[in-house]
């Protein structure tokens, strides 16, 4: 069965560094997402893209975010210089087409800033 | 904006026996989908079940089933013959089917444990 991938599965970081979270994506899907979850707390999405372009960002995704689809396979999440509040963790998910099915997630990256 | 809101923060439930976790969300929307998300200890998102806004029966994935009161907004998940391995978080989620692609947003979840 198809499944979303997310490498690494967990990253540890110093704060002010720069950490980029991997994901490939189901590979007929269109939709790609990431969404984020402080431990305790509940999923908040970050980002969508489509076209090779954001569709959607909520408030959380200022300008240290920014997303990349470099080839036809990956989906890069980069947070530019780490926060300690930065710490979560990180799913990528991608859904198939414009009727809006259900997004599969990627098991996840545990990122914590030290 | 859509919100989405589980005012159970934990569950119990006895092995065998059924659990009813309840949803409640608000939107102008007519047109959606809801879904129950489980997270397990692993925190990956696995799909639980979905239902779509227009239509009227309620949908049902084996041990799983849904009560969609649309009218009132409700949208609660029932877990018959509980099993251990289904303790986990489980979160109700809301997308719109109006606009393509558009954003999950997620309840606060509830934690459910199963008891041998």
């Amino acid at each position: 069965e198809p499944e979303v991938t997310q490498t690494p599965s967990h990253q540890v970081t110093q704060m002010g560094q720069e950490v980029i979270l991997r994901c490939v994506p189901i590979s007929n899907h269109l939709y790609f997402y990431w969404y984020r979850q402080i431990l305790g707390q509940k999923v908040e999405f970050l980002v969508s893209f489509y076209n090779n372009e954001i569709s959607e960002k909520s408030e959380i995704f200022d300008d240290q975010f920014s997303v990349e689809r470099p080839d036809g396979s990956n989906f890069t999440l980069k947070i530019r210089s780490t926060k300690l509040e930065d710490s979560a963790m990180y799913f990528c998910a991608s859904s198939a087409t414009v009727l809006n099915t259900e997004a599969f997630f990627g098991q996840g990256t545990r990122l914590t800033v030290v | 904006a859509q919100t989405v809101t589980q005012s159970q923060p934990e569950m119990s439930v006895q092995e065998a026996e059924t659990v009813t976790l309840s949803c409640t969300y608000d939107t102008s929307e007519s047109d959606y989908y809801l879904f129950w998300y489980k997270q397990p200890p692993s925190r990956q998102m696995i799909l639980v079940i979905r239902q779509e806004a227009y239509k009227q029966q309620n949908a049902t994935e084996n041990r799983f089933s849904v009560n969609f009161q649309k009218a009132a907004k409700s949208f609660s998940l029932k877990i018959s013959d509980s099993q251990l391995g289904d303790a986990a978080m489980y979160f109700c989620a809301y997308r719109s089917r109006e606009t393509s692609g558009s954003r999950l947003t997620f309840g606060e979840g509830t934690q459910l444990t199963v008891n041998p």
